[in-house]
Parts: structure tokens; sequence; C-alpha cells
């Protein structure tokens, strides 16, 4: 079986500022994971993935995701925040199948 | 370019309707997925297919049907037992089933009037 809880619904930051996305995870198996992120009424972009290689992940627009199996998160984050970071963001692990989590805003202050 | 084009965008279906949601892939992937997504749910995944001829049902997929004719499309059909079928209805492909990366069409929005 596996889960994956995003555990803010939103999160509003000002620009400039750091952003922390938080996600946890659950697998039987050694876990692909993903962070997508959906602008409004467009598909999703991946953003970055962790397929069991380095721990800390760089994806792009300067988001990167740090896999720490001890904790089972998955949290993406960003140094400084921008107005077009604004969007829905996805986490999604693979284990055996594919299970997304159920987003998190994020709103961006100017 | 390759990518993912579903079609059409925004479609309106009158109740006791079927309607179909193209998706078409040049991307030579195996693996392609539908998923529908409301808000605050997430995607749940309706229908999948690995190879042509051959495809799964998902977490949702009573009211729906799809067909894999060919490796580059993957129609989804919203029958009339679908029972609350607005929702915005996304594509995706990816080289094999899950573990890879998946790519994502543009989305098809389905509202039934």
């Amino acid at each position: 079986a596996q889960s994956v809880t995003q555990l803010d619904s939103h999160v509003s930051v000002s620009e400039g500022t750091p952003v922390l996305l938080r996600c946890n995870y659950s697998s039987s198996y050694s876990p692909s994971l993903f962070w997508y992120v959906q602008h409004p009424n467009k598909g999703l972009q991946l953003l970055l993935k962790y397929t069991s290689a380095a721990t800390l992940v760089k994806g792009i627009n300067g988001f990167e995701a740090e896999f720490k199996k001890s904790e089972t998160s998955f949290h993406l984050t960003k140094p400084s925040a921008h107005m077009s970071d604004a969007a829905e963001y996805f986490c999604v692990v693979y284990g055996n199948k594919l299970v997304f989590g159920a987003g998190t805003i994020l709103r961006v202050k100017s | 370019d390759g990518g993912i084009t579903q079609s059409p965008k925004y479609l309106f279906r009158k109740e006791g309707q079927n309607v179909t949601l193209s998706c078409e892939q040049n991307l030579n992937h195996d693996a392609m997925y539908w998923y529908r997504q409301d808000p605050g749910q997430g995607l749940r995944l309706i229908y999948y297919s690995q190879i042509v001829n051959d495809f799964q049902k998902g977490d949702i997929a009573e009211g729906y049907s799809v067909s894999r004719e060919k490796k580059e499309s993957f129609p989804l059909t919203v029958t009339s037992a679908q029972k609350n079928p607005t929702a915005f209805y996304l594509c995706a492909s990816s080289g094999f089933l899950g573990g890879n990366t998946i790519y994502f069409g543009e989305g098809s929005w389905l509202t039934v009037v």
C-alpha cells in the first residue's frame, strides 16, 4: 500500500521569501517521488523527480526537494518566491502504482 | 514538438448523452492514463493502458469507457451512467507504467448542462 499526504492545502508567502511545501509518503516499495506544478486551467508540468539517486534533487525554476527516508518526507523548497510561482503543486509517489497528493495551492503576495 | 494533445478543451454535455474526449501523443510512449480532477481531491485515476489493445480500470472507472486501438491514441468516453461527470479531465503518458516521468496534456473541461 502507498499514500501521499500534503500537509498544507494552502500556503501563502511574500515575493522574495522562501517557499516550503510539505509532503509525507508511505510505500511498501522503494518509491520514486515527483513534484508537479499546475497553473490554472493547465495540465501538470514536472518540477523534479527522485528515483533513488541523490537525495537532494534539483528541479526547474529554482525548486529543489530532499528525500528523507527516515522521516518519509519529500518536501519542496525554493529560496526566493516569484509571482509566477503561484500555482497548485502536487506530490506524487510511485511504488507499484502512481498515487497523487491532494495538492497545495501556493499564493505569492507582492 | 513531442507532446500530448487533448481535445476539446471545453465541452458541454446534456444529461443522458455520451461524450468522448480525445487524447493523442507523439512521444512514442507505451503507457497512457486518464485522470479526473476535482477541487481539493487531487487526481484520481480512471483508466490506464500499458500496451495497444489492453487497458485496466483505475480507482473510479464506473461510468467511463476507453479504447486503445493505436499506440498514440487513448480516447475516453464519459457515458450517461457517470452520475457526476462535470470535472477537469487530464490525459497523460509515460515510457512505461509508472516509475518513469509522466507527461500531461492541457486537460479538458467537461460540464453537464
